[in-house]
C-alpha cells in the first residue's frame, strides 16, 4: 500500500542552525516525490521535487530508495522558513500527503 | 504555471444543506483534483475531476455525497451534499497543466463550517 510518513509534527530550530525534516514512503513502483510548503496565510505551493534535483530556497532533498526516504534539509535555517511542510508521493498525478511537519525558526 | 481561484473562500452552513464550491483555472489544464483537509489533519484526495465524464473517486468518497463536475479544461465544481458537522473542513482544488510529474498547483481553499 502507498504510504507517506512524516514522524515529526513540530520541529523547533534556532536561526542559523541546520534543519532536517524526515519523510519515509512505501510504494510498489518507481516513486515521484515532492515537498510542498504552506506559509502562514498562503496557499500550498511546491517547494521541490526529486526528479529535478534542484535546490530551492537553500533546501535540498535526496531520494534514497534503499531507505525509502526523501528527507528535506537546509544547512542554515532562516526565520522565513517557518511554515508547514508536507512530503507527498505522486501516483498518476494523484498526491498522497504525509501528516506534515510544522517548522518554527526562532531568532 | 496555473493560477487557481475558488469560490466561496469560506462559508457557514446548516446541517442537511448542500454547498457547491467552484474552482477556476486561468489556463487550460490536463488534470484537476479535489482534496479535503480536516481540522488539524493533512490533505486527503477526494477525487479526480475528469473533463466531460464522471469523476474518479478515492476510497471512502462517493458521488452521492461529493458530486463533481468538470465541463471544460479550466473549471470544476465540488458539491458537498447533505452536510453534517463532520464535513467541516478546508476543501482544495488543484490542477496539473502537463503530465503526471508536472507541478501541481493549488487553490486557496474553501473553509467550510457546518453547524
Amino acid at each position: 500500500a502507498q504510504r507517506v510518513t512524516q514522524p515529526e509534527k513540530l520541529l523547533s530550530v534556532f536561526k542559523g542552525a541546520p534543519v532536517e525534516l524526515k519523510c519515509n514512503y512505501s510504494y510498489s513502483g518507481s516513486p515521484e516525490l515532492f515537498w510542498y510548503v504552506q506559509y502562514s496565510r498562503q496557499r500550498l505551493q511546491l517547494l521541490l521535487r526529486h526528479i529535478s534535483r534542484e535546490s530551492i530556497k537553500g533546501f535540498t532533498a535526496d531520494l534514497n530508495k534503499g531507505e525509502t526516504s526523501f528527507h528535506l534539509k537546509k544547512p542554515f535555517a532562516q526565520e522565513e522558513d517557518s511554515a508547514m511542510y508536507y512530503c507527498a508521493l505522486s501516483g498518476w498525478g494523484k498526491l498522497q500527503f504525509g501528516a506534515g511537519t510544522q517548522v518554527v525558526v526562532t531568532p | 504555471s496555473a493560477v487557481i481561484s475558488q469560490k466561496p473562500s469560506r462559508d457557514i452552513c446548516q446541517r442537511g444543506t448542500s454547498l457547491t464550491i467552484q474552482c477556476q483555472v486561468d489556463s487550460q489544464v490536463t488534470m484537476m483534483f479535489w482534496y479535503r483537509q480536516q481540522p488539524g489533519q493533512s490533505l486527503t484526495l477526494i477525487a479526480t475531476a475528469n473533463q466531460g465524464s464522471e469523476a474518479t473517486y478515492e476510497s471512502g468518497f462517493v458521488i452521492d455525497k461529493f458530486p463533481i463536475s468538470r465541463p471544460n479544461l479550466t473549471f470544476s465544481t465540488l458539491t458537498v451534499s447533505n452536510m453534517s458537522p463532520e464535513d467541516s473542513s478546508i476543501y482544495l482544488c488543484s490542477a496539473v497543466a502537463g503530465g503526471y510529474t508536472d507541478t501541481q498547483y493549488f487553490g486557496p481553499g474553501t473553509r467550510l463550517t457546518v453547524l
